[in-house]
């Protein structure tokens, strides 16, 4: 079964550090990853998917198939950043809508 | 162009009573996933929808059935309800496609009592 882990549960950081939200994921073939993020009181959002290699808000993501990871960085961190982040694994079905989600973590940036 | 709606926002059932939960797909989606997320967990896939036919389904007893509608809006069904079953249940549509972006809904709250 796909897995995604997300180590940290909860991450707190001051503005202007830098940041970085781990993500593994279990080895399958080719794999599809997202990092999605939820707002306070907003609906959960895709931040960044790792087949467009783009920033986003100023996070990236590289995919590292050596060690089955994508991590999140970002170098300078805000607090309009804080957020639940979740890193997701796109299934082997024609639909990126099909995820697996790791347990998320609660990034709080402090002023 | 509408967001993707899901209706009511919050429900209390009783033990053993039967649920249906709606999704208003986003326009020219296709293709519609549910998810239940447990209190401080990560959402998981209960099943998906492609042009009105189950394409997958996550690890959920057959008491979790759900629909498709021509129109591509969505029904989640749960029967013989659980206090597990107590969760936040989010729909997802999207376009076809494997990096497609997945457009949520502000989910469901179900409390089980």
């Amino acid at each position: 079964a796909q897995r995604v882990t997300q180590p940290e549960k909860l991450l707190s950081v001051f503005k202007g550090a830098p940041v970085e939200l781990k993500c593994n994921y279990s080895y399958s073939g080719s794999p599809e990853l997202f990092w999605y993020v939820q707002y306070s009181r907003q609906r959960l959002q895709l931040l960044l998917r790792h087949i467009s290699r783009e920033s986003i808000k100023g996070f990236t993501a590289d995919l590292n198939k050596g060690e089955t990871s994508f991590h999140l960085k970002k170098p300078f961190a805000q607090e309009e950043d804080s957020a639940m982040y979740y890193c997701a694994r796109g299934g082997q079905e024609t639909s990126g809508s099909r995820l697996t989600f790791g347990e998320g973590t609660q990034l709080t940036v402090n002023p | 162009e509408t967001g993707v709606t899901q209706s009511p926002t919050h429900l209390i059932k009783t033990r053993g009573q039967q649920v249906t939960l709606r999704c208003s797909s986003q326009s020219g989606h296709n293709t519609v996933s549910w998810y239940q997320q447990a209190l401080g967990q990560g959402p998981q896939f209960i099943f998906q929808y492609y042009r009105e036919e189950e394409n997958g389904r996550g690890n959920f007893p057959p008491r979790f059935s759900g629909l498709q509608f021509p129109n591509y809006s969505s029904e989640l069904n749960v029967n013989a309800l659980e206090l597990d079953d107590s969760a936040l249940y989010l729909c997802a549509s999207s376009l076809t496609g494997s990096f497609a972006e997945a457009f949520f809904g502000q989910g469901t709250r179900l409390t089980v009592v």
